[in-house]
């Protein structure tokens, strides 16, 4: 079954340094997600992606935060200088349409630790 | 704000008990509800759906029926399994981007 694969699993950085998250969607989905979690808190949404441009983003997704779909299969998320509140576990989802049919898709997450 | 609340965790049961799983919703207008399932070590997997008042999402044995009356959409399993172990998380969407979700509720299910 097709799957969205995360990479790495576990980033750890020292705090004002960058960070890119690697997701790799399922092929043929053309819109893409970030959500994190922070431990203990809900899972929250950051970001949407489509057609090279956010679609949404949430209050979180500040201007340290950007997105970027660099080929046709990768989709990265860059933190430029880390806070330690950025720690969390960091989200990738995909799907193949967007309003209440559609379905998105998860990986495993990257946990970031943010020293 | 749109937001989801379910019941804390983790819950521990006993194999072949039968499950509950609180979750309630606040939210303006009609949104569709969604239980998530994260293996250990695993994505988000959607575990079952429903998209309006009175519907009744299924899938492995497990059920969820949306009350708009009580704004309520709890998970129940007549019986677990060891291999249901997991977290999972209740969900809402309006038609939009972005999905809302719970904390999550950690299930230990026990042989």
């Amino acid at each position: 079954e097709p799957e969205v694969t995360q990479t790495p699993s576990h980033q750890v950085t020292q705090m004002g340094q960058e960070v890119i998250l690697r997701c790799v969607p399922i092929s043929n989905h053309l819109y893409f997600y970030w959500y994190r979690q922070i431990l203990g808190q809900k899972v929250e949404f950051l970001v949407s992606f489509y057609n090279n441009e956010i679609s949404e983003k949430s209050e979180i997704f500040d201007d340290r935060f950007s997105v970027e779909r660099p080929d046709g299969s990768n989709f990265t998320l860059k933190i430029r200088s880390t806070k330690l509140e950025d720690s969390a576990m960091y989200f990738c989802a995909s799907s193949e349409m967007t309003g209440t049919k559609d379905i998105q898709y998860f990986g495993a997450g990257t946990r970031l630790s943010v020293l | 704000g749109d937001s989801v609340t379910q019941m804390e965790g983790p819950v521990t049961l006993s194999e072949e008990a039968f499950l509950t799983i609180n979750c309630t919703y606040t939210a303006t207008g009609y949104p569709s509800l969604f239980w998530y399932v994260q293996y250990p070590g695993e994505g988000l997997q959607l575990l079952l759906k429903a998209t309006k008042a009175d519907d009744k999402g299924s899938n492995k044995g497990f059920e969820a029926t949306y009350r708009k009356e009580t704004t309520s959409f709890h998970l129940e399993k007549g019986s677990v399994q060891v291999s249901d172990s997991a977290v999972y998380f209740c969900a809402l969407s309006k038609g939009d981007d972005k999905i809302i979700f719970g904390k999550g509720t950690r299930l230990h299910i026990l042989p």
